[in-house]
């Protein structure tokens, strides 16, 4: 079954690198999401990474993949205030129609 | 401009009342979804619709309801059967439904109860 789980609250000073994991149990997923929700608002897709993919660099966001281990990470280089929010991972199944989504780590960057 | 647009921005319901969420998107997605969001709790699936006139529970579809009439709009009916229904409500659409779709979410409707 789909069950993904995050730690709930990080806090980082502005400037440096901060570190967000995630772990899931369905090895059958495809492709896992960084999703970033700032507060009263919706989800904003950060980036993905497909699931025969160990790493993916998209400027300031690194996301490692461990299949074996079924564990996501997801790196903000030079952490900045406005990346104070919510982050969200979520995995998507083949087969399924559905995101199953962990229940969000908060990050608040410390100026 | 294109996106996903959700209204109202707050909603207040009355006990006994049914009240409807409103969600359109003209990204001319096929697949459009409903969650719930309380605090602590992440994203939860209400219902979930793949093509128009179709839709399916997702895992607390109870004092819900939903229609699919129009491929731009996926509102949301939450019953007076939903007891505890206040919460941040997030609509989201996708290309086609499933796996690796990327799913694009609207700003959100806040449900209070009076």
């Amino acid at each position: 079954g789909e069950d993904v789980e995050q730690s709930l609250f990080l806090s980082v000073r502005e400037g440096d690198s901060s570190v967000i994991n995630c772990t899931y149990t369905d090895s059958s997923s495809t492709y896992l999401y960084w999703y970033k929700q700032e507060p009263g608002a919706g989800l904003q897709l950060l980036t993905y990474i497909f699931s025969n993919m160990d790493m993916k660099q998209d400027q300031r966001l690194t996301v490692l993949l461990n299949k074996k281990d079924k564990h996501l990470s997801l790196r903000i280089a030079d952490t900045q205030t406005g990346d104070s929010a919510i982050y969200f991972c979520a995995e998507s199944i083949r087969g399924n129609n559905r995101l199953a989504f962990g229940k969000g780590n908060q990050v608040v960057v410390i100026p | 401009d294109g996106g996903i647009t959700q209204s109202p921005k707050y909603l207040f319901r009355k006990e006994g009342q049914n009240v409807t969420l409103s969600c359109e998107q003209n990204l001319n997605h096929d697949a459009m979804y409903w969650y719930r969001q309380d605090p602590g709790q992440g994203l939860r699936l209400i219902y979930y619709s793949q093509i128009v006139n179709d839709f399916q529970k997702g895992d607390i579809a109870e004092g819900y309801s939903v229609s699919r009439e129009k491929k731009e709009s996926f509102p949301l009916t939450v019953t007076s059967a939903q007891k505890n229904p206040t919460a941040f409500y997030l609509c989201a659409s996708s290309i086609v439904p499933g796996a690796g779709e990327t799913q694009y979410f609207g700003p959100g409707t806040r449900l209070l109860v009076l």
